[in-house]
């Protein structure tokens, strides 16, 4: 069975810290970009972050850019999002997906359900 | 950075209507385009890839088309179970936009 499950949500304060986690099993981890969508209460989706299979290629939004670290652990089917100095407009429900691709254009097949981060004082 | 428009943001429809939903990119994307269904407290799905190639299990009512920066995806007889919100998405550049998203409720 095909498993994504986002972790490390929760609420924590206005320049506080969390760091998520999404495990992933019934499918191939080490060898797919990988990331991070979110989407705020009542809002539509948001791309924050892509990594490529090696950790080699990095990309973020510019919401983002400087506050969020994505990383991997390939030998533990694993992917991460490191958020520092949260703010009240990072309250969101956070997904992780795999990015797969047709003659490279990408898509994303597989998405986890989701874990809520709340910001707030 | 590329901008994806969608319109309508919402419709009311009937079952066995036919839906046509339409996205817009603010530059070429080519036919680097997806679209997913999302349903209240739960994760999106995707629906479509390279603009009109239909994921494996998806209902044939569904299908899209389009290419450069004009894209439409078409339900063509609505089913109870359509009922949802759905986002195109491109993916030719780096940062990858959604929509704004259309949702689709019963008339």
């Amino acid at each position: 069975e095909v498993q994504l499950v986002e972790s490390g949500g929760g609420l924590v304060k206005p320049g506080g810290s969390l760091r998520l986690s999404c495990a992933v099993s019934g499918l191939t981890f080490s060898g797919y970009s990988m990331n991070w969508v979110r989407q705020a209460p009542g809002k539509g989706l948001e791309w924050v972050s892509s990594i490529s299979s090696s950790s080699s290629y990095i990309y973020y939004a510019d919401s983002v850019k400087g506050r969020f670290t994505i990383s991997r652990d390939n030998a533990k089917s694993s992917l991460y999002l490191q958020m520092n100095s949260l703010r009240v407009d990072d309250t969101a429900v956070y997904y992780c997906t795999r990015s797969d691709d047709y003659y490279g254009a990408e898509f994303f097949q597989y998405w986890g359900q989701g874990t809520l981060v709340t910001v707030s004082s | 950075d590329i901008q994806m428009m969608q319109s309508p943001s919402s419709l009311s429809a009937s079952v066995g209507d036919r839906v046509t939903i339409t996205c817009r990119a603010s530059q070429t994307i080519s036919g680097y385009l997806n679209w997913y269904q999302q349903k209240p407290g739960k994760a999106p799905k995707l629906l479509i890839y390279v603009a009109s190639r239909l994921q494996s299990g998806v209902p044939s009512r569904f299908s899209a088309s389009g290419s450069g920066t004009d894209f439409t995806l078409t339900i063509s007889s609505l089913q109870p179970e359509d009922f949802a919100t759905y986002y195109c998405q491109q993916s030719y550049s780096i940062p990858r936009a959604f929509g704004q998203g259309t949702k689709v409720e019963i008339k």
